[in-house]
């Protein structure tokens, strides 16, 4: 079955260090994926995709390109700040599945 | 539009007692899901619904969790009776720009069982 492995936390930064976030997956199809980010309190909120190979998802400077080849999708930020502390969560949608699969989170630290 | 509305954003009750937890999704967003946050399981999809009809409830762990959504306005995640294990943040999300894929989550609601 589809499945996602995320870089285990947590993760301590300081202020406009570079970022990278492993993820990995394995799926039967030929997945989209994405990068959820949580913030304390709320509920998950899309930070970026890619549904196919090569694609490059951006958002508020961060970046994940989908790398067929070694089924990855690293989540990375060249200057992260103390507002990017949060929980980021990699995720898989297969084809013709409208079920998204999840990895376990990264909590991510940012001190100043 | 205010998003994916869920009710109450906290529930502290006590063993044995009844649970409802109550989802508004987006309107026009024909995909509705209840998914678990645990910090040992992380996030788990309970069940989700096409049109208002249950489509996959493999998620849910026991007969003791019911869901319904009577309308595309409104559903519910029932637990009866409630036992300490499933303290919880439980998260409706909404789905309807397929295109996009971009699912919509409410801020959840944080249940304890004591």
């Amino acid at each position: 079955g589809d499945s996602v492995t995320q870089m285990e936390g947590p993760v301590t930064l300081s202020e406009e260090a570079c970022l990278t976030i492993n993820c990995t997956y394995t799926a039967t199809g030929y997945p989209s994926l994405f990068w959820y980010v949580q913030y304390p309190g709320e509920g998950l909120q899309l930070l970026l995709k890619a549904t196919k190979a090569d694609d490059k998802g951006s958002n508020k400077g961060f970046e994940a390109t989908y790398r067929k080849e070694t089924t990855s999708f690293h989540l990375e930020k060249g200057s992260v700040q103390v507002s990017d502390s949060a929980v980021y969560f990699c995720a898989l949608r297969d084809f013709g599945n409208e079920k998204l699969t999840f990895g376990t989170g990264t909590r991510l630290t940012i001190i100043p | 539009d205010a998003g994916v509305i869920q009710s109450p954003r906290h529930e502290v009750t006590e063993m044995g007692q009844e649970v409802t937890l109550r989802c508004k999704p987006i309107s026009g967003h024909d995909y509705l899901f209840w998914y678990r946050q645990t910090m040992m399981r992380g996030l788990e999809l309970l069940i989700y619904f096409n049109n208002n009809v249950p489509i996959d409830d493999s998620g849910m762990p026991e007969d003791r969790f019911s869901a319904k959504m009577p309308n595309a306005s409104f559903s519910t995640l029932k637990i009866q009776p409630s036992e300490p294990r499933d303290s919880a943040v439980y998260f409706c999300a909404a789905l309807g720009d397929r295109a996009n894929y971009g699912y919509t989550f409410g801020s959840g609601t944080r249940l304890t069982v004591v």
